[in-house]
């Protein structure tokens, strides 16, 4: 029944290592995206991948590598991982990459960083 | 400047009260409006678009100002339910494409006590 899912649901880990965060959706979505939300509660879109295509990606440290085999899941690779990765990972999807889609988050990756 | 501004709250108020959230945005090429509700430790879930004409669901009323790029959120007669962060959210279009992403205010507290 889950429309969007994510694992794990919490990661501990000391910097320097390598850890990746999977997300699926049964929506039959193209859009998906990854939204990083810091101790803050700002959430800022990382990346976004419409058909397996890279559509959107910010500002974001080249660590980070999305990764979509298919327009159900795109996941998440971290290299390298420092302090300041802390922070909860949600990934979205939508209908499309229009102006106006209604974007459903999964629950949400919990990563610390020690 | 951050692109969507909301007063962080947070906001007390008693069951039955009426509350009035409200942010603003910074670009004028945005091209839709949304309130989003983040339960505590929970992914965002979208409340309600918000239309120039305004719009009602329930409860709920929605403002767009485009001239002055005010958005607002009315509850009204609150529930404990309620209790939630609201997030602000703007949708820009990319210049000359379709293309949007969303760009999220950091969020309105509310506490609905009995």
């Amino acid at each position: 029944d889950t429309a969007v899912s994510q694992t794990p649901k919490y990661l501990v880990t000391q910097m320097g290592n390598d850890k990746s965060i999977k997300c699926e959706q049964n929506l039959g979505h193209d859009t998906m995206y990854w939204y990083k939300q810091d101790s803050k509660k700002f959430l800022k879109i990382m990346f976004s991948y419409n058909n397996k295509e890279l559509i959107i990606n910010e500002t974001v440290p080249n660590r980070f590598s999305p990764k979509s085999p298919d327009k159900a899941h795109l996941n998440l690779h971290i290299n390298s991982l420092e302090l300041g990765d802390s922070a909860v990972y949600f990934c979205a999807s939508s209908q499309d990459p229009g102006r106006a889609s209604e974007q459903y988050f999964g629950p949400g990756t919990r990563l610390t960083v020690t | 400047r951050k692109e969507v501004e909301q007063d962080p709250g947070p906001f007390n108020v008693p069951e039955g009260a009426t509350v009035a959230f409200n942010c603003t945005y910074s670009n004028s090429a945005s091209q839709s409006f949304f309130w989003y509700r983040q339960d505590c430790r929970k992914e965002p879930k979208l409340l309600m678009s918000v239309y120039s004409s305004g719009n009602e669901d329930g409860r709920f009323t929605a403002q767009l100002n485009r001239a002055s790029q005010y958005i607002s959120l009315l509850i009204r007669d609150s529930k404990l339910s309620d209790s939630a962060t609201y997030l602000c959210v703007v949708n820009i279009g990319d210049r000359g494409s379709t293309l949007g992403r969303l760009y999220f205010g950091r969020g309105t507290q509310l506490t609905v006590w009995p």
